[in-house]
């Protein structure tokens, strides 16, 4: 079945730096992924659509010129934390459709 | 898209079924039932959706009430591995496969030995 792979699965950055999260769909082409955040204990919170060919689209309260968003292809989105701090660790998640989830990415900013 | 409540966490016995409740009382008619689970710190997992009807696939089986006020999602022989946070979640069908979802808290079950 389609397969949605995210990567790395866990990284570790200084504060201050930026980190590139890929999602890639593996078999099937997406025009539209989406990008969560989920924070210890908490739900899944979507930061941004990421679209094809054109502008994100983010959510409220998500500062787009910290959480970059690139969707260069229809089987590639990217998602960069620049500037990385303390607060931005958390574990982000990728989807393309409503049925497929990359694993997750543990971003841990020191 | 209509909000959901659900119990925070369940307990079941491994080997028995396990039944997760989902309130749903302000659906609209063009909204489907999805739900999702969540093992730790793993992406969520698409289980099943369903309309009306009740719905099973090899994974669980969907209850919808016929108000459709309320589901029921049910787990026939819960294993160890069941042990997850589940999510309700209603949604319209655009006809596309490519919308976002609201996650709300879910339900933790734990399944015991």
């Amino acid at each position: 079945g389609a397969v949605v792979s995210q990567h790395p699965s866990w990284v570790i950055c200084k504060s201050g730096t930026s980190v590139k999260i890929e999602c890639r769909s593996l078999d099937f082409q997406a025009t539209t992924m989406f990008w969560y955040r989920q924070f210890p204990k908490q739900s899944l919170m979507l930061m941004a659509t990421s679209n094809e060919g054109s502008k994100a689209t983010y959510e409220q309260g998500v500062e787009k010129d910290k959480f970059l968003i690139n969707h260069a292809s229809l089987t590639l989105s990217t998602l960069t934390v620049t500037s990385a701090h303390p607060e931005d660790s958390s574990f982000y998640i990728c989807s393309a459709s409503r049925a497929f989830f990359g694993q997750g990415t543990r971003l841990t900013v020191v | 898209d209509a909000k959901t409540t659900q119990p925070p966490s369940m307990d079941c016995a491994e080997g028995r079924a396990a039944n997760l409740p989902c309130n749903h009382s302000t659906i609209s008619g063009n909204e489907y039932v999805y739900w999702y689970r969540q093992i730790h710190s793993q992406g969520p997992q698409y289980i099943i959706h369903g309309l009306k009807n009740n719905e099973t696939n090899e994974m669980a089986s969907l209850i919808i009430t016929e108000d459709r006020k309320s589901s029921t999602l049910i787990l026939p022989h819960a294993t160890l591995r069941d042990t997850a946070v589940y999510y309700c979640i209603v949604r319209a069908n655009s006809g596309g496969s490519n919308y976002k979802l609201t996650f709300g808290k879910g339900t933790l079950l734990t399944v015991n030995p």
